[in-house]
């Protein structure tokens, strides 16, 4: 049963364009959205998040929109820079278990070109 | 500061063995979480420690085990090990224990199973 879901798995962009990552997830207890980066050979890192109580968050170039009726969010990268090339991974938590443990989608591998 | 530290970095075991994982959290994070990472995936919650104490359990069978140290450190026991479960084994570290769960994670350990 996947929870949070990331339909595309790869992204191809050119430099200075934008990058719009989607994710999508069921259950409406959720409360909290996270994005994460990750680089081959490192642990994922921590790049910006969303309360259930928003719906945008802006951090620099990357700004994450929520949908609470449609159960969507999305990652805007403006504009995308080749180091942003990595895999990008969005996370839940909240719901019913209430253990502050991330449910994470599969991840989506963003290739921004030169 | 040191971030989240994990050992080994990889490690090459047979069916059957058994594993122990260690991980340090960021000075000053009382909670460590546990994530396998199949290739592919996103990263799948296993435990989450607080203080010592078992605050959440994924859907893993009884073979995986974990415990945290009174310097917060902890390690995760994987028994009578089976080829799946290859994969990278992640640690993150927060520092209050609550819902909007921020994660700092370490860089893994790579587990093969022959």
């Amino acid at each position: 049963d996947q929870q949070v879901k990331q339909n595309s798995p790869s992204l191809s962009v050119q430099e200075g364009r934008i990058s719009i990552l989607n994710c999508d997830y069921t259950n409406s207890m959720f409360d909290y959205f996270l994005w994460y980066k990750k680089y081959p050979a490192e642990g994922p890192t921590f790049l910006i998040s969303i309360s259930s109580i928003k719906d945008k968050n802006e951090d620099g170039r990357f700004t994450v929109f929520l949908n609470k009726s449609a159960k969507h969010l999305s990652l805007h990268i403006v504009p995308s820079q080749p180091g942003d090339s990595a895999v990008y991974f969005c996370a839940a938590s909240g719901g019913s278990s209430n253990t502050g443990k991330l449910i994470f989608g599969q991840g989506t591998t963003l290739q921004v070109k030169p | 500061d040191a971030g989240v530290t994990q050992s080994p970095t990889h490690l090459i075991k047979t069916r059957g063995q058994h594993v122990t994982l260690r991980c340090s959290p960021i000075s000053g994070h009382k909670s460590v979480s546990w994530y396998q990472q199949v290739l592919g995936q996103g990263p799948q919650f296993i435990f989450q420690y607080y203080e010592k104490e078992e605050r959440g359990r994924g859907n893993f069978p009884d073979r995986f085990s974990a415990r945290q140290f009174p310097n917060y450190s902890s390690e995760l026991n994987v028994n009578a090990l089976l080829l799946g479960d290859s994969a990278l084994y992640l640690c993150a570290s927060s520092f209050p224990h609550s819902t909007n769960e921020k994660l700092f994670f370490g860089s893994g350990t790579q587990l093969s199973v022959l």
